[in-house]
């Protein structure tokens, strides 16, 4: 039984460049949650996806989209990248969209470095 | 900012010992959850407690809430080489359903 699947592990981008990166959840899953965690900090939710639209979104500018597609998997995209997006992205599934109460389970992450 | 704060941010303590980590919110909630973190990698779910539960167990692990205070406990018994990691709690607040981490305690289960 496949976990949630990353990719890629890690990415390096220079200052205003664009980046996708993608998730597959958990097989079962139908829900998909993006956190930023930076070095030293707890995971921020950024947004989840469930139905194929954006439910729920937590304090993040417009340079960060995403998409969910028919097979439930999904992508981040973040556009014009700053220093400060360096971080560690993590990808979330769980069943049935429900906001943030269900339980999530989490990829092993795409290392960002932004130079 | 982020809702939940850890305590402490950092603990060591030898094998065998019972290691306690403490997690303060400020506002209502819809349940808690406890997570585990190997060295900047996934995080992995441990435990959920909901608002109108008290205490949870889990094999070594037992966890409290008291929504009176705003406060959470999580404690390992007979901890093992292998707890060593991050560990958070997460609150999943009332009025908008949304998940905000704490910072972690990172903890060091010494040989």
């Amino acid at each position: 039984d496949a976990g949630v699947t990353q990719s890629p592990t890690h990415l390096i981008k220079t200052r205003g460049q664009q980046v996708t990166l993608r998730c597959s959840p958990k097989s079962g899953h139908d829900t998909v949650s993006w956190y930023q965690q930076a070095l030293g900090q707890g995971p921020q939710f950024i947004f989840q996806y469930y139905e194929e639209e954006e439910r729920q979104r937590g304090n993040f500018p417009d340079r960060f989209s995403g998409h969910q597609f028919p097979n439930y998997s999904s992508e981040l995209n973040v556009n014009a990248l700053l220093l400060g997006d360096s971080a560690l992205y993590l990808c979330a599934s769980s069943l049935g969209g429900g906001g943030a109460g269900n339980i999530q389970y989490f990829g092993a992450g795409t290392r960002l470095s932004v130079l | 900012s982020q809702q939940g704060e850890e305590d402490p941010q950092a603990l060591s303590i030898q094998e065998g010992e019972n290691a306690t980590m403490n997690c303060s919110y400020k506002t209502s909630i819809n349940n808690l959850q406890w997570y585990r973190q190997n060295s900047g990698r996934g995080l992995v779910h441990l435990i959920l407690i909901r608002s109108n539960e008290r205490e949870k167990h889990s094999g070594r692990l037992r966890v409290t809430l008291d929504t009176s205070k705003k406060s959470s406990s999580l404690l390992i018994t007979a901890s093992r080489a292998a707890d060593t990691a991050s560990y958070f709690c997460a609150t999943v607040r009332n009025r908008d359903d949304k998940i905000i981490f704490g910072k972690g305690t990172r903890l060091h289960i010494l040989p």
